[in-house]
This record gives structure tokens, C-alpha cells and sequence, in this order.
């Protein structure tokens, strides 16, 4: 089966600009998460879908941060300005409701 | 709140020692338990998971994990590393959501 795919692999943008991460789960999967994972340290939730409706977002920066997953399926992350704190990996996954989170390969996002 | 907690965040070991992880969860109800690998360069991979039934799983490569309830732990254990087993190792317990420990970076020397 496909596994969970992420666009773009990598990012450089300057401080104060936004950016845009996408991320399609694997078909049929109800649940998707998106982690920021910071060098050294391990991956943070930052929003948590099932189907199109939010889990989970207590972690995600709301003033910059933004995340939507329209129709249930795939799903954007956006950073509206960015800070030099925001570089980063950023992660997509993907599971059913009961099961194991498979996870995209990541966008690196450098700030500068 | 929910956290967990990885013991190591780096191991050194020599080719066919013994392997084992502490990992530590602070959420008292019913969870499901994870260890994930990351090899250098490679996306984040399921090794083993705890649902329910018995608390010794096993999982890929020869991995195993015991969950103990009473001391809110999964250990990961190996019984002999291999020099490919060098990555990073992750421990998540989710809940609700998905939580992830720290991460441990295993060194094997050949």
C-alpha cells in the first residue's frame, strides 16, 4: 500500500514569511497527526484529526500555526510568520482509529 | 498531563551486548504502547506495540518490549545488538492522542 506522503521534502524561507506543508494519509486512514520534531529532541503533537475534526491541538501555537483537513483526507500545515524557533522537521502520520501511526518521510523547514 | 518519559538519550554498546530501553508513561487509565525506530536518514517505523493480552510483545528484528502496569513501564529489550541497529529509538503512548518520549540514540560499535 501507499505509504503517507509529504510535500515539500525541504524548505528554506526567511523569518516573518509563511509556509505550507501537505501531507495525504494513507487511504482509509480516520486519523491524522502532525509532529514538529526539533533536532535532539523527540517528535511534539501538534494537532491531532479524526476524520476532519480536530482531536487534539493544545500544542500547536495558534497565534502562527494554522492546520486544516478539509473533506477528511489530506491535510495542510500552515506557518503564518515564521520564527527562527520554527526550524524544525515536520511530520505527517496516518492511522485507523485503532492502530499504529505510519509516518510520512517529513519536511525539513529551515528558518533563517 | 500526559508525558513520557525515555531514561537514556544515549547508549553506547559493542556488537552482541545486551539492549535495554527504559521507557516511562505518567497516564494512569488504558493505553496503547509503542516503540518506533528512526534509522539515519529514514522516516520514523513501527518496531513493536501493546494493545491488550500478554505483556511480552515482540516485534521486528528481534526486539521485545514487557509492559508493567504497576510501574507504568515498557521496556524495550534486545538480547544481542547488531551494528545495524545503531538509530534512534522512540517510545509513544497514546491515549487519546499520540504522545512520544524524548528518544534514545543507540550507538552499536562493531
Amino acid at each position: 500500500e501507499a505509504g503517507v506522503a509529504q510535500s515539500p521534502r525541504y524548505k528554506i524561507i526567511e523569518k516573518r514569511q509563511s509556509v505550507a506543508f501537505w501531507c495525504n494519509p494513507i487511504s482509509g486512514h480516520a486519523t491524522l497527526y502532525w509532529y514538529q520534531q526539533i533536532l535532539g529532541q523527540g517528535p511534539k503533537l501538534l494537532i491531532q484529526f479524526q476524520n476532519n475534526g480536530v482531536v487534539d491541538d493544545s500544542q500547536l501555537p495558534k497565534d502562527r500555526f494554522s492546520a486544516e483537513r478539509l473533506k477528511g483526507v489530506d491535510s495542510t500545515l500552515k506557518i503564518q510568520p515564521a520564527k527562527l524557533e520554527d526550524s524544525a522537521v515536520y511530520l505527517c502520520a496516518s492511522s485507523l482509529h485503532i492502530g499504529e501511526a505510519f509516518f510520512g518521510q517529513g519536511t525539513r523547514l529551515t528558518v533563517v | 498531563a500526559q508525558s513520557v518519559s525515555q531514561h537514556n538519550h544515549h547508549v553506547i554498546l559493542s556488537e552482541a551486548a545486551s539492549l535495554e530501553l527504559g521507557c516511562n508513561y505518567s497516564y494512569g487509565g488504558t493505553v496503547n504502547l509503542f516503540w518506533y525506530v528512526q534509522y539515519p536518514g529514514q522516516h520514523l517505523q513501527l518496531l513493536l506495540k501493546y494493545f491488550s493480552g500478554d505483556p511480552l510483545v515482540k516485534g521486528i528484528k528481534g526486539f521485545e518490549a514487557e509492559f508493567i502496569k504497576s510501574k507504568f513501564s515498557f521496556n524495550l529489550r534486545k538480547p544481542s545488538v547488531q551494528w545495524s541497529d545503531t538509530a534512534e529509538y522512540f517510545c509513544a503512548v497514546r491515549e487519546g492522542k499520540l504522545i512520544f518520549g524524548q528518544g534514545t540514540e543507540l550507538s552499536v560499535k562493531p
